[in-house]
């Protein structure tokens, strides 16, 4: 197993409720990504924290907010939840150099309704 | 058009063939490439990286080819257990591979005994 965790495993919530995800890094990684991967697609970059800092950031609304811990454990953030955020959120980390694998969590699976 | 296109199969082959999908990829200056395999309800993985000449892991081959913007992956002597969703991953210009990737949706595969 990689060592990325994630809770919860499934979730469901309502259109216009708000939701946190966590992730919990490999110990020694200092970054984590966040990916959407809806039905039948393929993952989709959100966002990264490197050091308690965005580092990136795809094409998501403002409503997709995150945060690092010193630990550097991580949250997503959802606002304002619509049915199209159904979806398996997953967490990837990696140790910062610039060719490091990323090491994918099992994932949240998320279901607006 | 998308910046990752994989035609979504089901590709459905005996035990023991030879099997091979392509990906297409939009941005000339990209940079990495990889291919993930997935397996329905878990993680993505990396099964391997792509590089400009070529290479071979086990029963496993992949190709880039910069001019016609493709990579391919082969599988020979397929087993029950590749049975997954084998997803095209790519380093947007300007990223590393530690920072962005960009998905592509998948090319799903079965084997049958």
């Amino acid at each position: 197993e990689t060592g990325v965790t994630q809770s919860p495993t499934h979730l469901i919530k309502t259109r216009g409720q708000q939701v946190t995800l966590r992730c919990s890094s490999q110990s020694g990684h200092n970054t984590v990504s966040w990916y959407q991967q809806a039905l039948g697609q393929g993952p989709q970059f959100i966002f990264q924290y490197y050091r308690e800092e965005e580092n990136g950031r795809g094409n998501f609304p403002p409503r997709f907010s995150g945060l690092q811990f010193p630990n550097y454990s991580s949250e997503l953030n959802v606002n304002a939840l619509e049915l199209d955020d159904s979806a398996l959120y997953l967490c990837a980390s990696l140790a910062g150099g610039s060719t490091d694998t990323q090491y994918f969590g099992p994932g949240t699976r998320l279901t607006v309704l | 058009r998308k910046e990752v296109e994989q035609d979504p199969g089901p590709f459905n082959v005996p035990e023991g063939a030879t099997v091979a999908f392509n990906c297409t990829y939009s941005n000339s200056a990209s940079q990495s490439f990889f291919w993930y395999r997935q397996d329905c309800r878990k993680e993505p993985k990396l099964l391997m990286s792509v590089y400009s000449s070529g290479n071979e892991d086990g029963r496993f081959t992949a190709q880039l080819n910069r001019a016609s913007q493709y990579i391919s992956l082969l599988i020979r002597d397929s087993k029950l257990s590749d049975s997954a969703t084998y997803l095209c991953v790519v380093t947007p210009p300007g990223y590393s591979s530690a920072s962005k990737i960009i998905f592509g949706s998948g090319t799903r595969l079965s084997i049958r005994p």
